[in-house]
């Protein structure tokens, strides 16, 4: 079974450009989870998808963030204009949540932005 | 809010028991969860404890207080292949996940 998928695996960009990034579920998994990592820190959720509903986006810096769930999928999340305090690796995770107290969560190997 | 906390750096010997702590401040407890993450590479999941006691998943076992909102991972027979990043989180279901700063375990022979 294929894991999550990422893409592209690192992005430089300069400040103020936009930049997209792409995350395909394991299949069957309704649950998606968009986190960014910082340098020595833990993952930290931006979005939380349940189905194509966005269910948890308080962390999300809506003004330059956004992200999308097209049919339930596939996910795209995008930044623009970067600046360089978005430097970070932008994790993608699934899950099948059907209820009860916990879901294991299955990580992507991530993207790695560096911002100039 | 939740918050947890997590020893920065630990270092073992090849083949010794090292233990990795976490405490945690949340409002309405889901469980706590423990994941490893190489570098470079993408976290993954290594156990789950929602009751108190002591989990054991081969090597590797999880403990949880929910009195004393503190847990530990336990990790024995230790290979050079542990070293990585180890997180503590909390929550689950339909609660966020919260996850440590991690535990950065290097592995010594």
């Amino acid at each position: 079974e294929a894991g999550v998928v990422q893409s592209p695996r690192y992005k430089i960009i300069e400040k103020k450009q936009p930049v997209a990034f792409w995350c395909n579920p394991i299949s069957g998994h309704n649950t998606l989870y968009w986190y960014r990592q910082n340098l020595g820190q833990g993952p930290e959720l931006l979005i939380r998808y349940e189905n194509e509903e966005a269910v948890d986006d308080s962390q999300l810096p809506k003004d330059r963030f956004s992200a999308e769930r097209l049919k339930g999928v596939d996910s795209t999340l995008k930044i623009q204009p970067a600046e360089l305090g978005d430097s970070a690796v932008y994790l993608c995770a699934s899950s099948y949540y059907r209820g009860g107290d916990y879901n294991e969560q299955f990580f992507g190997p991530g993207t790695r932005l560096t911002v100039l | 809010g939740q918050s947890l906390e997590q020893p920065s750096e630990v270092t073992a010997v090849e083949g010794a028991i090292v233990q990795i702590n976490c405490t945690y401040q949340t409002s309405g407890f889901y469980g706590l969860s423990w994941y490893q993450q190489h570098d470079g590479g993408a976290p993954t999941f290594l156990s789950y404890n929602a009751l108190d006691g002591l989990e054991e998943t081969g090597r590797f076992s999880s403990f949880l207080s929910r009195s004393d909102s503190y847990g530990y991972l336990l990790l024995q027979e230790l290979q050079m292949k542990d070293s990585a990043s180890y997180f503590c989180a909390v929550g689950g279901g339909y609660q966020k996940v919260t996850f440590g700063t991690g535990t950065k375990l290097q592995v010594i022979p």
